[in-house]
Parts: C-alpha cells; structure tokens; sequence
C-alpha cells in the first residue's frame, strides 16, 4: 500500500546478530503496530506503538525491542538474533480502532 | 482478555459454491469485528468490518459476514466463490484496552477448485 512501506523485503541474517527492520507511513497514523506470522498461529503482537516515544509490549515481545522517535518511522530490533525469530513481519497502522488496519507489504526474515 | 478462534484451517469448495468460514470471539469488552485476506505474498487486506448497528455486514468481492451476539460468532461468507478468490482469511477482533490492540485467529486457508 502507497502509504505504509516496510525495509528491507528480505533478509538473512546469522544467528546472534541485530537486525533493525523499518516500517514507515505517510498517512500520520496515531498507532503502529508490529506482528510476526507463522503457519499455524497466525500474526502475533510483537509491540505497538500509540504516539511517538508511547510504545508498549505484545504478546510474543521476548527479544525485540522498538522505538519511535517520528510519527511516521516506527523501528523493530532484534537485539540478537535467533533461529526462532525467523519469520514474515507485518507493519499495520490505524488512525482508529474503528477503521480496521492498513498492513505493510511484510518482511521476510530468515536467521541461519 | 480477547480471543479468536477460527474452527477451520482449511476449506476445499468448488468454483461458483458457496462458502462460509467460521469465526467465534471471546471478550469482556465490547468489540469491533474485522474479516482480513490475505493472497499469497501479500500483505492483510481489510474485507469487511463490524462496528454496530445491522448484524450483516457486506464488504468487498461479494464478501459478507452476520454478527452474532448470543453466539459470539462472525462467520463470513460468500454466495459464488471464484479461483481468484484462494486465499487465506483471518477473522479479528478489535477492543479498546487502551491501546487499539488487534487479536487475529489463526487463519482459514480457502482453496477453489475448477
């Protein structure tokens, strides 16, 4: 979607190592939101965002940490990288909780 | 504390039958209701929602969904499906916790066969 893009698309990394993933929109959406997908569970809350430097916890937030210093940027680490973390992550916004979510293309993360 | 859980991981139907794919929620609050799809090496799509007042909703590609309250359910569904329509679809629930956070179930991978 023109409004929210995720970088990179790809990536393979090795086990240990941070990874800094990117999602960043134009539409000045109050909240962020970043998810993992597996086969079987569906996508998972990581950590959200509801204003810049305002983040909190998901459900699945062991070894990840976020920031948000622009309301447009909204930045997923892993601090150190594990084969478990390999997964597709989804950047989502809203500017309500009536609206529905607008997703991100996704980023493929493979960790050898 | 919410939840989803949708009853079927996967739905083989024929072009032009028709399909529903089954979705129940649990919350302690009251709820918005959201039908995603997702084709494949795609991001989610909003297909239909539910906020209030009538409890059927019709959304996008002939989509529609009925809320239902006293079963806690919202079932999506579709008349004619088409090939195009192979996807996977994931029901979700929206509550005001103080942050608009979003539960998804699992996911409803529907595969239409010629």
């Amino acid at each position: 979607d023109a409004g929210i893009t995720q970088s990179p698309r790809h990536k393979v990394t090795e086990t240990g190592t941070p990874v800094t993933l990117r999602c960043h929109q134009t539409e000045n959406h109050r909240y962020m939101y970043w998810y993992r997908q597996d086969p079987g569970h569906g996508l998972r809350l990581i950590h959200y965002s509801y204003g810049v430097k305002d983040t909190d916890k998901g459900e699945v937030s062991d070894g990840y940490s976020v920031s948000r210093s622009k309301t447009e940027d909204f930045l997923l680490t892993l601090e150190s990288a594990t084969s478990s973390q390999t997964s597709v992550y989804f950047c989502a916004i809203t500017g309500t909780g009536d609206q529905g979510y607008t997703f991100g293309s996704g980023t493929r993360l493979t960790v050898v | 504390a919410q939840s989803v859980t949708q009853l079927d991981s996967q739905v083989p139907v024929f072009e032009e039958a028709p399909v529903e794919l089954r979705c129940n929620y649990s919350s302690s609050v009251s709820v918005y209701l959201f039908w995603y799809v997702q084709y494949p090496n795609q991001g989610l799509q909003l297909l239909l929602k539910y906020l209030s007042g009538s409890t059927l909703v019709k959304g996008i590609n002939g989509f529609e969904a009925e809320f239902n309250k006293s079963q806690t359910s919202f079932h999506l569904r579709k008349p004619s499906v088409h090939i195009s329509d192979t996807a996977e679809y994931f029901c979700a629930v929206n509550g005001y916790t103080g942050g608009f956070k979003t539960i998804f179930g699992a996911g409803t991978r529907l595969f239409v066969k010629a």
